[in-house]
């Protein structure tokens, strides 16, 4: 099936530095892609829709200048946390969304999830 | 986006035991799927069903689909101390991701 990576996997970095997490879709081209946000023991809280070569959409609540999301290609997206502090510690999960054909159905897909912690 | 249910929120049976959880969701879909998620890990994707499928197998899961009830389950057969985790479903369908509150699974030893 479908792959997609994450990097890092974890990352330990101090109060006030940005952080840049990479999603990829490893062997499909994804137009869309999603990014969210996990707290412990809750489910996956969606945090913004990226599509590729155009702005991010975020859901309510979620400050677009602090998460950034940039969608440069059909493989690559990165989520920037800007100014991290210790609330910004959570899970960070991208999803990737095969490129739309008339005839097949979209299919999504999970990447492996980052743990930030911001000390 | 629209949350599906997945029943039970939680479940604790002995190992070897067959093990069951159940998602809903509320609009038509184009797939299906189960993901896996042991304690501070990532998603892990198990299944993926169409809408046109009725049954999958994969080694000791074993997924139903019904659209006419707009469900879908999850068998794990002979269960093992380290299918302990929570397990989630997730739709997709054109515009919109929907996905469950998850299962938490916990296998007795």
């Amino acid at each position: 099936g479908a792959v997609v990576s994450q990097h890092p996997s974890w990352v330990i970095c101090k109060s006030g530095t940005s952080v840049k997490i990479e999603c990829r879709s490893l062997d499909f081209q994804a137009t869309t892609m999603f990014w969210y946000r996990q707290f412990p023991k809750q489910s996956l809280m969606l945090m913004a829709t990226s599509n590729e070569g155009s702005k991010a959409t975020y859901e309510q609540g979620v400050e677009k200048d602090k998460f950034l999301i940039n969608h440069a290609s059909l493989t690559l997206s990165t989520l920037t946390v800007t100014s991290a502090h210790p609330e910004d510690s959570s899970f960070y999960i991208c999803s990737a969304r095969t490129s739309g054909n008339p005839f097949v159905p979209y299919e999504q897909y999970f990447g492996p999830g980052t743990r930030l912690t911001v000390t | 986006s629209q949350q599906g249910e997945e029943d039970p929120q939680a479940l604790s049976i002995q190992e070897g035991e067959n093990a069951t959880m159940n998602c809903s969701y509320k609009t038509s879909i184009n797939n299906l799927q189960w993901y896996r998620q042991n304690s501070g890990r990532g998603l892990v994707h198990l299944i993926l069903i169409r809408s046109n499928e009725r049954e999958k197998h994969s080694g000791r899961l074993r997924v139903t689909l019904d659209t006419s009830k707009k469900s879908s389950s999850l068998l794990i057969t002979a269960s093992r101390a380290a299918d302990t985790a929570s397990y989630f479903c997730a739709t997709s369908s054109n515009y919109q991701l929907i996905w469950g509150a998850g299962t938490k699974l916990i296998i007795k030893p």
